[in-house]
């Protein structure tokens, strides 16, 4: 029944390493998100993906590749973990740009 | 200048008291606008919309001022339960993925 769902939760891994992190959504959206919360609490947009199209957040390195198979599912793959790179990541969607529903984030510690 | 602004807080209010916090944006091309609630190591949710006009949900009203490019939230009778931070939120259609941008959020706690 979970609307919008993120695996893994939570995510330890040493710096240089590759991770993914992955997103699906049931509510038919078409339109879906990557957010990062740093640890004072700001929530920022780093992508969104419309109907196969990305549209990337500049300030988003390119370390951060988003993938979507299909409308339901944006993974977010992160080349070279670095230390900076701990945060929580929420995944959201929606319908165009109307309002977002959010999955329960990933909470991503780089050692 | 930060897009949007909102005093971080922590406010804190007695239960049974009524609250108002507010945020401001800097974009005029904002077009839908509203307030989420994230509670500790949680997702936002959705706390609703804000129109124009204004609009009430049970204990929470909400407000716009496109002129002056401020939002308000009242709550009435708080309840321990709103323990929470509240995010102003606003979007600029067209914008991509700039076009969505979250304040930083009011904490807010209520005391018994």
């Amino acid at each position: 029944d979970t609307a919008v769902s993120q695996t893994p939760k939570y995510l330890v891994t040493q710096m240089g390493n590759d991770k993914s992190i992955k997103c699906e959504q049931n509510l038919g959206h078409d339109t879906m998100y990557w957010y990062k919360q740093d640890s004072k609490k700001f929530l920022k947009i780093m992508f969104s993906y419309n109907n196969k199209e990305l549209i990337i957040n500049e300030t988003v390195p390119n370390r951060f590749s988003p993938k979507s198979p299909d409308k339901a599912h944006l993974n977010l793959h992160i080349n070279s973990l670095e230390l900076g790179d701990s945060a929580v990541y929420f995944c959201a969607s929606s319908r165009s740009m109307g309002t977002q529903y959010f999955g329960p984030g990933t909470r991503l510690l780089v050692l | 200048r930060k897009e949007v602004e909102q005093d971080p807080g922590p406010f804190n209010v007695p239960e049974g008291a009524t609250v108002a916090f507010n945020c401001t944006y800097s974009n005029s091309a904002s077009q839908s606008f509203f307030w989420y609630r994230q509670d500790c190591r949680k997702e936002p949710k959705l706390l609703m919309s804000v129109y124009s006009s204004g609009n009430e949900d049970g204990r929470f009203t909400a407000q716009l001022n496109r002129a002056s490019q401020y939002i308000s939230l009242l709550i009435r009778d708080s309840k321990l339960s709103d323990s929470a931070t509240y995010l102003c939120v606003v979007n600029i259609f067209g914008g991509g993925a700039d076009g969505l941008t979250f304040g930083k959020g009011t904490h807010l706690i209520i005391q018994p």
